[in-house]
């Protein structure tokens, strides 16, 4: 089966500090794309942000930017100046051949310490 | 905006009972999905529906069926419900379109007594 593997079970970070959360991905698909979302303790799944495997350039959205190295089959989210709204579920995505069928990591807990 | 809408935040029922999760969304999209996620297992695909009547297994579809009768609601149907069937369900919407992500209802915790 072709996996999308999140080491990290849990991280901490203290408040306004960056942090990085890792994903690795399998797949023999020339066409792709990876998503992360962010599931707080409410339980709603939330879009964060997109890369294409063709996108030369690594993705940014506002705090959020995707540290994309294709070659190593890697795809780290990368949070900036963490806020405690920012504690939450992690989870990495791999959109298969035609992007209909997501294959999610196991996620990673991140805490945000005042 | 996209809003998906799941009938119940929380359920509880009886192993042996037919269980049904509603699933309503209003952008139009083609596609729709059901996931259920378990610690430390992530998100697992159930069954998606690319059209209405159309279905497909995702990769659990076992003790499960769905029904898509209408475009803008997809329902996941426990037939006899068992309690390793206790999970949080998710719901999700796609356009089509490559560069979109899907997007998610807020969840039914089911609890089979």
């Amino acid at each position: 089966a072709q996996k999308i593997t999140q080491t990290q079970p849990g991280m901490f970070v203290q408040e306004k500090e960056a942090v990085t959360l890792d994903c690795t991905y399998d797949t023999s698909d020339p066409s792709y794309g990876l998503f992360w979302y962010k599931q707080p303790s409410s339980g709603e799944m939330i879009f964060l942000i997109y890369q294409g495997s063709y996108d030369q350039q690594n993705a940014t959205e506002g705090r959020y930017s995707l540290n994309f190295q294709k070659a190593r089959k890697s795809a780290n989210l990368v949070i900036s100046a963490s806020q405690l709204g920012d504690s939450a579920m992690y989870f990495c995505a791999r959109g298969s051949t035609g992007f209909q069928k997501l294959v999610f990591g196991t996620g990673t807990r991140l805490l945000v310490s005042p | 905006d996209v809003k998906v809408t799941q009938s119940s935040r929380y359920l509880v029922k009886r192993t042996g009972e037919k269980v049904f999760l509603e699933c309503v969304q209003d952008m139009d999209h083609e596609n729709m999905f059901w996931y259920r996620q378990d610690p430390g297992l992530g998100l697992r695909l159930i069954y998606f529906s690319y059209d209405v009547k159309m279905k497909e297994k995702g990769d659990i579809p076992e003790g499960y069926s769905v029904s898509r009768e209408k475009k803008e609601r997809f329902s996941l149907i426990l037939e006899s419900a068992s309690t390793n069937q206790t999970s949080m369900y998710l719901c999700a919407t796609w356009t089509g379109d490559s560069n979109q992500p899907q997007h998610f209802g807020d969840g039914t915790r089911l609890s089979i007594l």
